[in-house]
């Protein structure tokens, strides 16, 4: 079974457009995360949720907003889609929300705006 | 969080240990050593992390000098599988740490 699961796997769309990718994990896990990485492969962390309270919120426009509707989903959803949003997006899950907990990682979504 | 430095890119034997390296001289004395790994393109991967011991599991040993201003991820007997992007990343125990991934080594495994 799929430990961290992300859907849909690619996004192709127009700028402009609003669009959301969906994140599941099945390990029982209390904290959630999304991450960026964009085209020159730096990998940032976003957003993270900790029992369906927003946690982490680093510097991201906007019109990306988080919904956690329980603890085994995290939600993305992008309004008003722009060139700059291309990138890889990876939803992770860990047991907690301190340092010491391991993050698994799902396989990402690949989002391309036209 | 304290920032990390690793070389670019190395190479390895298929078979050979594969020996990175990460500095990390700022680190406080609350902080942890992790090693993630990236295989081409598909979602990071933990290796292993450690405080101050060094530290084996079934995938690589890490080795913290006892400063804990360096540390060197240690795979034993590389394979091919192994070619991957090897972030070496610290982070704190309080709540709300996270990661802060930097550009990493990338390892290439030869035959």
């Amino acid at each position: 079974d799929t430990a961290v699961s992300q859907t849909p796997k690619y996004l192709v769309t127009q700028m402009g457009n609003d669009k959301s990718i969906k994140c599941e994990q099945n390990l029982g896990h209390d904290t959630m995360y999304w991450y960026k990485q964009d085209s020159k492969k730096f990998l940032k962390i976003m957003f993270s949720y900790n029992n369906k309270e927003l946690i982490i919120n680093e510097t991201v426009p906007n019109r990306f907003s988080p919904k956690s509707p329980d603890k085994a989903h995290l939600n993305l959803h992008i309004n008003s889609l722009e060139l700059g949003d291309s990138a890889v997006y990876f939803c992770a899950s860990s047991q907690g929300p301190i340092g010491t907990d391991t993050q698994y990682f799902g396989p990402g979504t690949r989002l391309t705006v036209l | 969080d304290a920032k990390t430095t690793q070389p670019p890119s190395m190479d390895c034997a298929e078979g050979r240990a594969a020996n990175l390296p990460c500095n990390h001289s700022t680190i406080s004395g609350n902080e942890y050593v992790y090693w993630y790994r990236q295989i081409h393109s598909q979602g990071p991967q933990y290796i292993i992390h450690g405080l101050k011991n060094n530290e084996t599991n079934e995938m690589a040993s890490l080795i913290i000098t006892e400063d804990r201003k360096s540390s060197t991820l240690i795979l034993p007997h590389a394979t091919l599988r192994d070619t991957a992007v090897y972030y070496c990343i610290v982070s704190g125990s309080g709540t709300a740490s996270k990661l802060t991934f930097g550009t990493g080594t990338r390892l290439q495994v030869t035959l």
